[in-house]
């Protein structure tokens, strides 16, 4: 079955440091990729996507992601952290039939 | 990119009865879909909508608990029928932009049924 994993369900980073999310995807032919913030009792805001091309993907917010083909990945990261980038971070992929599936999520906390 | 206003943005509704949720998209799209967010989770696509046909669901939704309009290439409708607490959820609809392979979500319903 085609679906993407997001391996941590919970990261706690210090304001200032770097940050890395997982995303994993299963499936043959390689999806485009999503990547996604959600604030608390907010809406889905778009951080970057990927279709082709370059593999490292420069999004808003200073965020970051880089596909690997051959981890089947697409890894989230901001090299210096701010306070308001606690949130819930979601990835998400399309494949042929065009519907969007996302991971479980990963809610981030940042400490002071 | 496409914009999705989606009505009401919240409801608190009695067990049993139904609540109609609508997504207008400022420009014509091919495909919409609509997802549920239970408390504390990710996003679950329920259907996808196409204009002219009928919506096709996922597995664990049915047609008569989750009936979907799509009368044109702008406008869709859910409908959460006989409702329980554990519908409780947040809705959303999304579009896909026919022209940059974008994908734009509605702001989501926030439903709390009593």
């Amino acid at each position: 079955a085609q679906s993407v994993t997001q391996p941590d369900i919970h990261i706690t980073v210090s304001e200032g440091a770097s940050l890395e999310l997982r995303c994993n995807y299963s499936y043959g032919a390689t999806p485009y990729l999503f990547w996604y913030v959600q604030s608390p009792g907010q809406g889905l805001q778009l951080l970057l996507k990927y279709f082709s091309g370059d593999t490292l993907v420069q999004g808003i917010k200073g965020f970051e992601a880089e596909f690997k083909r051959s981890q089947s990945s697409f890894n989230l990261r901001k090299p210096s952290v701010h306070w308001s980038d606690a949130a819930e971070y979601f990835c998400a992929v399309v494949y042929n039939n065009n519907d969007m599936r996302f991971g479980a999520g990963t809610r981030l906390t940042v400490k002071p | 990119s496409a914009v999705i206003s989606q009505k009401p943005s919240r409801d608190i509704c009695q067990r049993g009865t139904s609540l109609t949720i609508q997504c207008q998209v400022d420009s014509q799209v091919t495909m919409m879909f609509w997802y549920r967010q239970q408390p504390g989770q990710s996003l679950t696509l329920i259907a996808t909508a196409n204009q002219g046909s009928e919506a096709t669901y996922e597995s664990g939704f049915v047609i008569d608990k989750f009936p979907i309009s799509r009368p044109n290439l702008t406008f869709s409708t859910l409908t959460v029928s006989n409702m329980s607490p554990e519908d409780s959820s947040i809705y959303l609809c999304s579009a896909q932009d026919r022209y940059n392979y974008g994908y734009t979500f509605g702001s989501g319903t926030r439903l709390t049924v009593v």
